[in-house]
């Protein structure tokens, strides 16, 4: 069974652009979480779809935004891009019909901003 | 609001010796969930265990177990027998709720680096 892949991996982009991350769960996941990891801020919680639903939301401003399609698959859109987006942005999957502890994590997303 | 605190940057463990990983966790919600994961240098996360904060017996996955001391509110991880492989970020975190359900909102720890040495 085929791993939760994320595309692209790296990226660059410049402040004031948007980017659109994809992540395809593990076949037969229903639920995507999205974090953001930093040296700063460390690892942080952005939100989690489940049946193309937004279940659950971190403590970002809106310029974060994501959605679920019918497949699971997500997207993770950030609109006017700051400095402090440089981040690995990572997708987790989970099998049960709940959120459950035991996600399956994607390799990551390298976003730059210039 | 929750918090969670590793005290420990860095560790060094020699190669078939356990070690101890501590986490120490701040929550006023009653129902909670502990959890660690390792993060190798490839980035990718990986889900270690987890113990629901009114599970009775302290929880084990093949060589890693959860030290719960729920009074002192740690959660410290212990790896037996440690491996080259082991070398990694590992990650303590806690949600409210229990292990399934819509309530998942995690807060994770600055991370402890392990290194192993043969």
């Amino acid at each position: 069974k085929a791993g939760v892949t994320q595309t692209p991996r790296y990226l660059i982009k410049t402040r004031g652009q948007q980017v659109t991350l994809s992540c395809s769960p593990i076949s037969g996941h229903r639920s995507v979480s999205w974090y953001q990891q930093t040296p700063g801020q460390g690892l942080q919680f952005l939100f989690e779809y489940f049946s193309e639903t937004q279940r659950n939301k971190g403590n970002f401003p809106g310029r974060f935004s994501g959605r679920q399609f019918s497949n699971s698959r997500s997207e993770m859109n950030v609109s006017t891009l700051e400095l402090g987006d440089s981040a690995l942005y990572l997708c987790a999957s989970s099998s049960e019909t709940g959120i459950s502890y035991e996600q399956y994590f994607g390799p990551g997303t390298r976003l730059t901003v210039t | 609001a929750q918090k969670i605190t590793q005290t420990q940057p860095g560790m060094f463990v020699q190669e078939k010796e356990a070690v101890t990983l501590d986490c120490t966790y701040d929550t006023s919600d009653p129902s909670y969930g502990l959890f660690w994961y390792k993060q190798p240098s490839s980035g990718e996360m990986i889900f270690l265990i987890y113990q629901g904060s009114y599970d009775q017996q302290n929880a084990t996955e093949g060589r890693y177990s959860l030290n719960f001391q729920k009074a002192r509110k740690s959660a410290n991880l212990v790896i037996s027998a440690s491996q080259l492989g082991d070398s990694a970020m590992y990650f303590c975190a806690m949600s409210p709720g229990g292990r399934t359900g819509g309530s998942y909102i995690p807060t994770f720890g600055r991370g402890t680096s392990l290194i192993v040495h043969p």
